[in-house]
């Protein structure tokens, strides 16, 4: 019982142009949604986050766009640089609840 | 200087022996956690505790047990390992329910 999903395992962009990261939830209740990268033999960090209140939420080259009624959310990095690649990590919770709920992951390679 | 660290990194370790993964965080948050990433990649919580207190325990087998002697610190001791426990488990804290910190993992593998 997955209540979040990132159904791309893995994702290949040219540097420079746009990486879009996907991510589908399925629990009405959350409220709050994050993603984290994640480099290998690290933990994961935070990366940007966004209330259900709003649609969109930028932070330099980093936006998340969440469609409640699609419960869907989007992670877009443009232009994508090498250091980009990593595994994204597409997280979610109920205010209060004290714990997060991840997908899967999504590994991010950005060709040069 | 780390804000979550977590010891050992790496653990190799055969069935039926008992082990522990220490986790100390810097940060002065409240809320510690340990997450079991498994072989499907999801990071999933195994518990959560408030200022020591234990807030959350999913369904994680007794053979799990956390030990917080103080808001800084959240052990983990597991006995009698089996093949499955092999995973990388994460520590992290956070003050309120979001913007946690993560440790850097550590790989348990059992033979």
């Amino acid at each position: 019982d997955q209540q979040v999903k990132q159904n791309s395992p893995s994702l290949s962009v040219q540097e420079g142009r746009i990486s879009i990261l996907n991510c589908d939830y399925t629990n009405s209740m959350f409220d709050y949604f994050l993603w984290y990268k994640k480099y290998p033999a690290e933990g994961p960090t935070f990366l940007i986050s966004i209330s259900s209140i709003k649609d969109k939420n930028e932070d330099g080259r980093f936006t998340v766009f969440l469609n409640k009624s699609a419960k869907h959310l989007s992670l877009h990095i443009v232009p994508s640089q090498p250091g980009d690649s990593a595994v994204y990590f597409c997280a979610a919770s109920v205010e209060g609840a004290q714990k997060l709920v991840f997908g899967q992951g999504t590994r991010l390679t950005i060709n040069p | 200087d780390t804000a979550v660290s977590q010891t050992p990194k790496y653990l190799v370790t055969q069935m039926g022996n008992d082990k522990s993964i220490k986790c100390e965080q810097n940060l002065g948050h409240d809320t510690m956690y340990w997450y079991k990433q498994d072989s499907k990649k999801f990071l999933k919580i195994m518990f959560s505790y408030n200022n020591k207190e234990l807030i959350i325990n999913e369904t994680v087998p007794n053979r799990f047990s956390p030990k917080s002697p103080d808001k800084a610190h959240l052990n983990l001791h597991i006995n009698s390992l089996e093949l499955g426990d092999s995973a990388v488990y994460f520590c992290a804290s956070s003050q309120g329910t979001h913007g946690y910190t993560f440790g850097s993992g550590t790989r348990l593998t059992v033979v």
